[in-house]
């Protein structure tokens, strides 16, 4: 199976938005509503953003918004901040009762 | 508040064997899966797996299965990820990561535990 693709870096200045993009296939994000997205700073755990393609949990900002078309999810950023820099993953659940990650975006806030 | 508690760093010869562990507060253990995922040095996040504690239902990815085993206990309110026969390859920081309802979102993270494996 492979990885989901995502752009390797993205860039924005303060307070614009930036959108990274997460394709996969029929096979899982095309497929299942089960997309997730998930913010990585330097040299700390992953927290998750959102869940289930579009939903928040409880103490994510909503700058952070996400939906999906066909086999692509995206994640958008509005109001970027400096403290938003960092690695961003998406992944899927697929068919074969797997979890898929795509290979990260590095975000940099000029 | 739930909490996962990862063991600590493990240095590690190839060819030698593995088992570290992630401790679950703060929730009902058996009622939520469990998963794991590894980092390798500079590069992206990769499943590795998931168990569901309540009945032990695994989940693997199909690129690692037969390299690596899940493992939980429901009385310690412990997971565990076992790994024989090391390669340098398995150099990674390895995360387990909670679930809510399912297994394909991981709501809660460990501070992950650092493998070296090294001659």
């Amino acid at each position: 199976q492979s990885a989901l693709t995502q752009p390797p870096s993205v860039s924005g200045s303060p307070g614009r938005s930036v959108t990274i993009s997460c394709t996969g296939s029929s096979s899982d994000v095309g497929y299942y509503d089960r997309v997730s997205w998930y913010q990585q700073p330097p040299r700390t755990a992953p927290k998750l953003l959102i869940y289930e393609v579009s939903n928040r949990p409880s103490g994510v900002p909503d700058r952070f918004s996400a939906s999906k078309s066909g086999n692509t999810a995206s994640l958008t950023i509005s109001g970027l901040q400096a403290e938003d820099e960092a690695d961003y993953y998406c992944s899927a659940y697929s068919n074969i009762n797997s979890v898929l990650f795509g290979g990260g975006t590095k975000l940099t806030v000029l | 508040e739930v909490q996962l508690v990862q063991s600590g760093a493990e240095v590690k010869k190839p060819g030698e064997s593995l088992k570290i562990s992630c401790k679950g507060n703060g929730y009902t253990f058996a009622t939520q899966w469990i998963g794991w995922v590894r980092q390798m040095p500079g590069k992206g996040l990769e499943w590795i797996g998931s168990i569901y504690p309540g009945d032990s239902d695994t989940r693997y990815n199909p690129s690692l299965q037969g390299h690596i085993t899940i493992s939980a206990d429901k009385s310690t309110n412990t997971a565990y990820l076992q790994s024989s026969s090391l390669k340098p390859s398995d150099t990674a920081i390895y995360f387990c990561a909670r679930g809510n309802g399912g297994y394909d979102s991981l709501h809660y993270w460990g501070q992950g535990t650092l493998v070296s494996v090294s001659t």
